[in-house]
C-alpha cells in the first residue's frame, strides 16, 4: 500500500536555527498538508498546498514558516528561526483529490528545540 | 476559534464493551466527517468516515452515527478490544482542510 514518508524521524535543534522537514507524499496525490501536534494535544492544521501554491494557512503558519515542492516529489516545511514552542510532532499528509477524501498521514517528525 | 468539540477526553472500557465518542461541530460547511485513530508515535490513520447524506455507516465493529440537525456525529466501537486502545480524533472536512477535535484517549482493559 502506498504511504507518505517523512524524514528525519527526530530532529533536535537549537533555538534560532533553521530546520527543514521533508516529506514524500503519495505519488499521484495532488493536495499536500502540514499539521503539527504538541505532545498530548490535538492535531493542528498549518498549511495546505495545491498546484505549487499555498491554498490555505492557519494563524500558526506565520512568516517563520514556508513550504516548497522543489522537485515534484518532495514537499518541505522550513522553519527559519525556531522557537522553543515549535517543539512538536510535525505530520505531512496528502490527498489524491477533493472527491477522494482519504487523507494519508506520514509517521511524523519529532522536532525538539533546545 | 473552536469549530469542533470532542468528548470525552478519556475513556476506559472493559474488553467486549461498547466505546462511544462524540463530536459536535459548528461549521455547516463541513461535508465529510471522518474519525482518525492514532497510536503512540504514529501519525493519525483514517478509521471510518461518513458523508452528510446518510445517518449511519457501519464497518465491522465500527459505526458512525450522524445527526445533521444537531450538528453531531459519534463513533461507536462494538466489542472493544485491547488493540483498540489508542487516541481517536474526529476531523470534519470543509473541502480544504480537516479540523481536528481535541482527541479521546481510549483504554480497553483486558
Amino acid at each position: 500500500e502506498p504511504e507518505v514518508t517523512q524524514t528525519p524521524s527526530h530532529q533536535v535543534t537549537q533555538m534560532g536555527q533553521e530546520v527543514i522537514l521533508r516529506c514524500v507524499p503519495i505519488s499521484n496525490h495532488l493536495y499536500f498538508y502540514w499539521y503539527r501536534q504538541i505532545l498530548g494535544q490535538k492535531v493542528e492544521f498549518l498549511v495546505s498546498f495545491y498546484n505549487n501554491e499555498i491554498s490555505e494557512k492557519s494563524e500558526i503558519f506565520d512568516d517563520q514558516f514556508s513550504v516548497e515542492r522543489p522537485d515534484g516529489s518532495n514537499f518541505t516545511l522550513k522553519i527559519r528561526s525556531t522557537k522553543l514552542e515549535d517543539s512538536a510532532m510535525y505530520f505531512c499528509a496528502s490527498l489524491r483529490d477533493r472527491g477522494q477524501d482519504t487523507q494519508y498521514f506520514g509517521p511524523g517528525t519529532r522536532l525538539t528545540v533546545l | 476559534q473552536q469549530q469542533v468539540k470532542q468528548s470525552p477526553q478519556s475513556l476506559i472500557v472493559q474488553k467486549g464493551g461498547i466505546s462511544i465518542i462524540n463530536c459536535a461541530y459548528e461549521n455547516t460547511a463541513f461535508d465529510y466527517f471522518p474519525w482518525y485513530q492514532q497510536f503512540p508515535g504514529k501519525g493519525p490513520a483514517l478509521l471510518i468516515a461518513i458523508r452528510p447524506d446518510v445517518s449511519e455507516k457501519k464497518e465491522g465493529r465500527f459505526t458512525i452515527s450522524f445527526n445533521k440537525s444537531a450538528k453531531q456525529f459519534s463513533l461507536h466501537i462494538m466489542d472493544s478490544q485491547p488493540g483498540d486502545s489508542a487516541t481517536y480524533f474526529c476531523a470534519p472536512f470543509t473541502g480544504n482542510q480537516f479540523y481536528f477535535g481535541t482527541g479521546t484517549s481510549l483504554t480497553v482493559i483486558p
